[in-house]
Formats: C-alpha cells, structure tokens, sequence
C-alpha cells in the first residue's frame, strides 16, 4: 500500500465548475499538509499548506484535512481554464524543511 | 527573487552511459532536494542536502547515483551507468532552514534509450 493515494484523473469540468481534488494516506504521523499545481514541464508550485486537522481557504481554494479519516481535499471554486494542471498532495510528519512524499498527481483540465 | 536554476533543461542518452544534472538553488537557502518525477507519478525524494552534509539518501540507488553540493550553494547529481527506467525528470527544490514547502526548479526531463 502506498504512504499516499491520490486519484490521478484525469479530471475535465466546464468553467465555473466546483472542483474536488483529494488524497487519502496511511501514516498517521503526517501533521503537515500541502497542495501544489504542476503546469506542464514545470516544476510544482506551492498553492496551500495545512497544519493538522481543520480547513484553510485562500481565495478560490479551500483546503481541508481530516486526520482522524487520514483524508484530505482541495477545492476550487468557480474554476478558470489557467486552473488546468495537475494537482499533487503531498505530506510531512514534521515541520520545516522536511521530506516531503507526495501523492501521484491529479490532472484537471477546465474547458472553457 | 530568482528561482532555482537547473541544468540542462533536456537530456537523451543510451542505456550504461552517464549523465549530470546542474542545480543552483535560491540564494540562502541551506536545504536542497532532488527529487525524480516518474511520468504520471509524484516526485520522490532521492537526496536531501542541509548547507553541504545529507540529510537523506535513503531512496537514492547509491550503485548508480551520486549527489553533491559543494560549499552548501550548488549541487550536482549524476547517474552512471544509466538504466532504462531512469527515464524521468528530476527536479531540485531548495527551502531556508526551518521552512516548510519548498521551491522547484523546473527540471531535467531525461530520456535513456
């Protein structure tokens, strides 16, 4: 079983859309949460970072953890074609600049 | 703030010869990683450098790959001999020390044939 699942997709909704990504893992020593989006032949960029259980919204995005169901989710709302990408989970059981293991990806693409 | 620089962005090669990647990080930051991102797979984390010591390499296939980063700025990652399934583009992060999430280059997509 892998440390971290995450359904790969792909993924195609209309603009506007909500979008629902998620990751579920099995170590329960993770307490640090990240999202990042990967645009094609391009590194991953840092979109949302949680700390233990509990939602965090940034503008379009909101991200919830759920520890004691070892699930977490991403959420876009009124999503925009530029929200094309893949989107990657990835988790640390400490904090700072730690290993990070990420899920496989989810490529979401929104149609105009 | 310039972003972390990789080179060369491509590279092909046949199998059993070698390669190196480049990678300069964010100026100050003192971690740095190498990841290697199998297509349609999630990074995984091959070597992690704090200033110039390892932190972990427990994932690097150490009879193949070798990492370093001389006086803690930049870092070099070679693979010899190279194996089909080395095919990936590997990627390098650096982070200031006690940060969490890190900054990626855009990476090296290698192809072994």
């Amino acid at each position: 079983q892998k440390e971290v699942e995450q359904d790969p997709g792909p993924l195609s909704v209309p603009e506007g859309a909500i979008v629902s990504l998620n990751c579920t893992y099995s170590n329960s020593a993770f307490q640090y949460f990240m999202w990042y989006r990967q645009y094609s032949r391009k590194g991953p960029e840092l979109l949302m970072y949680t700390y233990s259980s509990g939602n965090k919204e940034d503008g379009r995005f909101t991200a919830q953890v759920d520890k004691s169901s070892k699930y977490i989710s991403l959420f876009i709302r009124d999503s925009q074609p530029s929200d094309s990408a893949t989107y990657l989970c990835a988790m640390s059981a400490n904090q700072g600049a730690q290993k990070l293991v990420f899920g496989q990806g989810t490529r979401l693409t929104i149609n105009p | 703030e310039a972003g972390v620089a990789q080179s060369p962005r491509y590279k092909i090669i046949e199998k059993r010869q070698s390669v190196a990647f480049w990678c300069n990080p964010i100026s100050g930051h003192a971690t740095l990683y190498w990841y290697q991102q199998i297509l349609g797979q999630g990074p995984k984390l091959l070597i992690q450098f704090q200033n110039n010591g390892v932190v972990d390499d427990s994932q690097l296939p150490k009879d193949r790959f070798s990492a370093e980063r001389l006086k803690g700025v930049d870092s070099t990652l070679k693979i010899q001999p190279a194996k089909l399934e080395d095919s990936a583009v590997y990627l390098c992060a650096s982070a200031p020390a006690g940060a969490y999430g890190y900054t990626f280059g855009s990476g090296t997509r290698l192809t072994v044939v």
